[in-house]
């Protein structure tokens, strides 16, 4: 039982395409985080957002806690972009809940 | 604000060897975490510490792991001894209560 799943899987997309990457989860949190992983590379913390919308440059991450659903946006996507995203959810203490990551290839 | 630091980067060491990789978390935040990322299971959480004190080591897979916070700037994860498939990235991050978790570079584990 993953507590935390993400789609898609796997998204190709060519450069300037809008991005969407969704997660659901299934356990009561505290904040939800989006991650990116880049190959080979350590793991950023994104955003952190309990409620609304956050955006920062061209990333939107937006979170509806009713039904459990998180969506994170790339507006005019970039090779750079090309990475492993992961959605994480955080209890009310330290206890986190990773997806299985969306891996994001921008072709230029 | 250095990040968290890990060493070493990559370790390459034969099945039976004992293997101890280093955190030092960013300063003043209170809580450290070790996972292992591995291709097939993602991220798994193994044991994490609040103020130096060990929590909850449930995901310490066997006794051949072990993990301490001697203080609030330094932790060791240890396996002993180690097998091939403990070859994963194994990564240390830390937080404070209202942050993100803030990783380490991890570090490559592979045991022949």
């Amino acid at each position: 039982k993953n507590e935390v799943e993400q789609s898609p899987q796997n998204l190709t997309a060519q450069e300037g395409e809008f991005i969407t990457i969704n997660c659901s989860y299934s356990v009561g949190i505290s904040a939800l985080h989006w991650l990116q992983q880049h190959p080979g590379g350590g793991i950023v913390s994104l955003f952190m957002l309990s409620s609304g919308k956050k955006k920062h440059g061209r990333l939107i991450a937006t979170i509806n806690i009713q039904e459990k659903h998180s969506s994170l946006h790339i507006t005019a996507s970039h090779p750079r972009d090309s990475a492993v995203y992961i959605c994480a959810v955080q209890n009310t203490g330290n206890q986190f809940y990773f997806g299985t990551g969306t891996s994001l290839t921008v072709i230029p | 604000d250095a990040g968290v630091i890990q060493s070493p980067r990559h370790e390459v060491t034969e099945m039976g060897q004992e293997v101890t990789l280093r955190c030092k978390p960013i300063s003043g935040h209170n809580s450290l975490f070790w996972y292992r990322q591995t291709m097939m299971r993602g991220l798994e959480l193994l044991i994490y510490f609040n103020n130096n004190v060990p929590i909850d080591d449930s995901g310490m897979p066997e006794d051949r792991f072990s993990a301490k916070m001697p203080n609030a700037s330094f932790s060791t994860l240890k396996i002993q001894p180690s097998e091939p498939r403990d070859s994963a990235v194994y990564f240390c991050a830390s937080r404070i209560k209202g942050s993100p978790l803030h990783f380490g570079n991890g570090t490559r584990l592979t045991v022949t």
